[in-house]
């Protein structure tokens, strides 16, 4: 059965610091993964997804994330955090056949101080 | 362009009463997903229609939840008789293509959700 585990519940934070968010997948096979965002009052936003090539992913404000496949993960980075980051944040996979079905991770907040 | 919207966003209700969650996907968009977050733990995919066909309700939790798509327009997920456990956020998600893609627009849309409690 597939899982995605998100280890870090919360995370603070300095704005300007780096931030790095991991996400351990377990999967039959090579699935497709994808970070999603929510910010307060909002829905899911996708930030990025990896289906193949280059396992290093760019995405949506500034967020990137590196596929490792020999440790299952992909973890999200963004080297210089603002404010407007401050939200909970969502690891996903998804089977390459019905690639819609995904599987989340519990999810961890980042809280950015000033 | 108008997002997946949801209704209601809150929804406080007691146990054994029975709640509507409405979702209105995206226009012209034939693929609609309900997901939910139960306690704060990880979302977890509940159905998918295709129109307004169940292409997949392997997610369901049991005959106390019914999910409807009349007209293949929007849809509504009701809890009848509602439990505590039932507490969570509610997601609707929908899509033009039923795969998302390699790249392009083609990817799921999100609602903000609806926050049910169940007292």
């Amino acid at each position: 059965a597939q899982s995605v585990t998100q280890p870090d519940i919360h995370i603070t934070v300095s704005e300007g610091a780096s931030l790095e968010l991991r996400c351990n997948y377990s999967y039959g096979a090579t699935p497709y993964l994808f970070w999603y965002v929510q910010s307060p009052g909002q829905g899911l936003q996708l930030l990025l997804k990896y289906f193949s090539g280059d396992t290093l992913v760019q995405g949506i404000k500034g967020f990137e994330a590196e596929f490792k496949r020999s440790q299952s993960s992909f973890n999200l980075r963004k080297p210089s955090v603002h404010w407007s980051d401050a939200a909970e944040y969502f690891c996903a996979v998804g089977p390459r056949s019905n690639d819609y079905k995904l599987s989340f991770g519990a999810g961890t907040t980042v809280t950015v101080r000033a | 362009e108008a997002g997946v919207t949801q209704f209601p966003s809150h929804s406080v209700i007691e146990k054994g009463q029975t709640v509507t969650l409405r979702c209105d996907p995206i226009s012209g968009h034939d693929n609609l997903y309900w997901y939910r977050r139960v306690m704060g733990k990880e979302i977890k995919f509940l159905l998918h229609f295709v129109k307004e066909s169940k292409q997949d309700e392997s997610g369901m939790p049991n005959n106390r939840f019914l999910a409807e798509r009349t007209g293949g327009t929007y849809s509504t997920l009701k809890v009848q008789p509602a439990e505590l456990e039932d507490s969570g956020v509610y997601f609707c998600a929908s899509s033009k293509y039923i795969q998302q893609g390699r790249e392009g627009n083609e990817k799921l849309f999100f609602g903000s959700g609806t926050q049910l409690s169940v007292l």
